[in-house]
């Protein structure tokens, strides 16, 4: 079956730009993950949404950063006032919400490059 | 809170020797402990989980890990390397069934002819 898909695949924009992420998860997935990975580095974790609601935004790491989930399927991820410091790809991924541990599924990033 | 330590940003084995990965955890409450492989401009795929029903876990394409509470470790195996292994890898920990994954900084595994 479809996979995580994430659009687009790369984003170039200029510092102090908006611009928005979008993800895709498995069909019937409720739990949603953002992470962000930077160049030699793992991924860190942003903010999971269980359904519509952010169940765990710590991960955001300033007030530029925001993510939707309204119809608690497809999530958008917003950056305002881009630096180039946000250069990086971001992942998303989804899980199904049962198993013990539940396995989250990465779609392939957005990578995210500010000038 | 939880962290997770990859021992060895780079490790080159040859065809068909043992490959071996560090992971080393730290978690306040009891962990899972998870596998992923990342092939270039691939997303992230899952290996293997530990799920606290056997110490020794078996995953994809013949990799093994060994969870070690005394040890805080869970070092990531497989008996003999094949070329389409080079990849990168990384351990990553959680603390719930459906929690946010900690990762490590990853390991690049070379195999050489």
């Amino acid at each position: 079956g479809a996979g995580v898909s994430q659009t687009p695949s790369n984003k170039v924009t200029e510092k102090g730009k908006y611009v928005e992420l979008r993800c895709d998860p498995i069909s019937g997935h409720t739990a949603l993950y953002w992470y962000r990975q930077s160049l030699g580095q793992g991924p860190e974790f942003l903010i999971y949404f269980q359904g519509t609601g952010a169940a765990d935004d710590s991960g955001l790491p300033n007030d530029r950063f925001f993510a939707v989930r309204p119809e608690g399927s497809v999530s958008t991820l917003k950056i305002q006032r881009t630096e180039r410091g946000d250069s990086a790809v971001y992942l998303c991924a989804s899980s199904p919400s049962r198993g013990s541990p539940d396995t989250q599924y990465f779609g392939p990033g957005t990578r995210l490059t500010v000038l | 809170a939880q962290s997770v330590t990859q021992l060895g940003s780079h490790v080159s084995v040859s065809e068909g020797a043992l490959v071996l990965l560090r992971c080393n955890y730290s978690s306040s409450v009891p962990p899972y402990l998870f596998w992923y492989v990342q092939y270039p401009n691939q997303g992230l795929q899952l290996l293997l989980k530990y799920t606290s029903a056997a110490t020794l876990v078996k995953g994809i394409n013949g990799f093994e890990a060994e969870f070690k509470k005394s040890e805080t470790s869970f070092h990531l195996t497989k008996p003999s390397a094949h070329m389409s292994d080079a990849a990168e890898y990384f351990c990553a920990v959680s603390a719930g069934t459906a929690s946010k994954l900690t990762f490590g900084t990853g390991t690049r595994l070379q195999v050489t002819l």
